[in-house]
């Protein structure tokens, strides 16, 4: 059975320093990864998506994620956060044909002045 | 471009009250459509899921129910609400069911069972 892992609950930075978001993922193919954002009383926002066309996947607002087979990871990383990107985030793996999304536990990031 | 919207935004409403949320979408056609819970601090349950008109799913036994009357337009019901039914409500939608195809959230609505 596939599943995702997010190693951390919250994350802390501060403004302008680099972000590092983890997802671990587990599945007997390659599977389909996306990252999303969710903003207080907001409904969820897709950041970016890996459909195995490159391993790099760059998302908006400066957001990318690397898709590492041998570590079966897919992290989310930003070089600089702003105080805008404080929000929870939730990684998802999509199984082969179904419709039913599995989420990650999220990480709530908090940005600091 | 699709745009999904979802309404009320807010509701307050008494145990043992009725419920209806909606959600529509635009410009496409013949959308896969969900509607999820998010309870407080909690991740997102899967509720109903619809591949065409009339044709829902339930993922989890409840008190809950829903309706697909027209291609785009989808309801979430109850004729009387619990406690246990407050939470955040998201309907999304997507192209197709399956892998790469994702989902895209509307904004949710924020129902307290007082």
């Amino acid at each position: 059975a596939q599943s995702v892992t997010q190693l951390d609950s919250h994350v802390s930075v501060s403004e302008g320093t680099p972000v590092l978001l983890r997802c671990n993922y587990s599945s007997s193919y390659s599977p389909s990864l996306f990252w999303y954002v969710q903003h207080p009383n907001k409904g969820l926002q897709l950041l970016l998506k890996y459909t195995s066309a490159a391993t790099l996947v760059k998302g908006i607002n400066g957001f990318e994620a690397e898709f590492k087979k041998s570590e079966t990871s897919f992290h989310l990383t930003k070089p600089s956060a702003h105080m805008s990107d404080a929000a929870e985030y939730f990684c998802v793996v999509i199984p082969d044909s179904s419709y039913k999304l599995i989420f990650g536990s999220g990480t709530r990031l908090l940005v600091r002045p | 471009s699709q745009t999904i919207h979802q309404w009320p935004a807010t509701l307050v409403q008494p145990v043992g009250s009725p419920l209806s949320l909606e959600c529509t979408v635009e410009g496409t056609s013949n959308p896969n459509l969900y509607w999820y819970r998010q309870a407080a601090g909690r991740g997102l349950q899967l509720l109903f899921y619809s591949v065409g008109i009339g044709q829902i799913s339930s993922e989890v036994p409840q008190n809950l129910s829903a309706s697909r009357p027209q291609d785009r337009q989808f309801i979430l019901s109850s004729k009387k609400l619990l406690l246990s039914d407050s939470g955040f409500y998201l309907c999304a939608w997507s192209l197709l069911a399956g892998a790469y195809h994702e989902q895209f959230f509307g904004p949710g609505t924020r129902l307290t069972v007082l």
